[in-house]
């Protein structure tokens, strides 16, 4: 398996506009998880999922975030209007069904909002 | 919410053993204690997790106290590479995954 992929590695784009960050888990697991990090708060989870649910989002700072999961094999986490102090990592993670196992990052996606 | 306490820095000797201590003093009795370590730019790597007994890996040791309120991580033979943020985790009861500051271990040449 190659892993949890995410896409795009880098993403520059202009305050205002929408952002679309994309995350493949491994094949299998049922959980995925979406963190931001950042110099001053560290890496926050922002939601999780479970079978493809949402689960617990109240790590997501404020409207303008939205995350999805359709199907087993992909989610998207977006930013609506998108604002300079969005500026992030973002990583996802994917973890297997099976009890007590351990979380998958992928390379993460380096967000800048100019 | 992190349920651990970390010191915020530490340095080993390159080649010495790197000893992480961590706090997690409010874990349940089925909850198994996770470390991670994050090394710049990339994703955080999973190390090892243990629930009561003693845990070794090919990357490294658990040591957890009777009592299960904290543990050590320990890494045999610290290499420069094992620069990273090595974070300890409780996870909640809905198997969330919270990580708090974590360590800054610098091994040293």
């Amino acid at each position: 398996d190659a892993g949890v992929i995410q896409s795009p590695r880098h993403e520059v784009t202009e305050m205002g506009q929408e952002v679309t960050l994309r995350c493949k888990p491994i094949s299998g697991h049922n959980s995925l998880f979406w963190y931001r990090q950042t110099m001053m708060r560290g890496l926050e989870l922002l939601i999780y999922f479970n079978n493809n649910v949402p689960i617990d989002d109240s790590g997501m700072p404020e409207d303008r975030f939205s995350a999805k999961m359709p199907n087993a094999s992909f989610s998207t986490l977006k930013i609506q209007p998108s604002e300079p102090r969005d500026s992030a990592v973002y990583f996802c993670a994917s973890r297997s069904r099976e009890a007590n196992t351990e979380a998958f990052f992928g390379q993460g996606t380096r967000l800048t909002v100019v | 919410d992190a349920k651990t306490t970390q010191p915020t820095s530490m340095d080993c000797a390159e080649g010495r053993a790197a000893n992480l201590p961590c706090n997690h003093s409010t874990i349940s009795g089925n909850e198994y204690v996770y470390w991670y370590r994050q090394i710049h730019s990339q994703g955080p790597q999973y190390i090892i997790h243990g629930l009561k007994n003693n845990e070794t890996n090919e990357m490294a040791s658990l040591i957890i106290t009777e009592d299960r309120k904290s543990s050590t991580l320990i890494l045999p033979h610290a290499t420069l590479r094992d620069t990273a943020v090595y974070y300890c985790i409780d996870p909640t009861g809905a198997n969330n995954l919270f990580f708090g500051t974590g360590t800054r271990l610098t091994v040293i040449p």
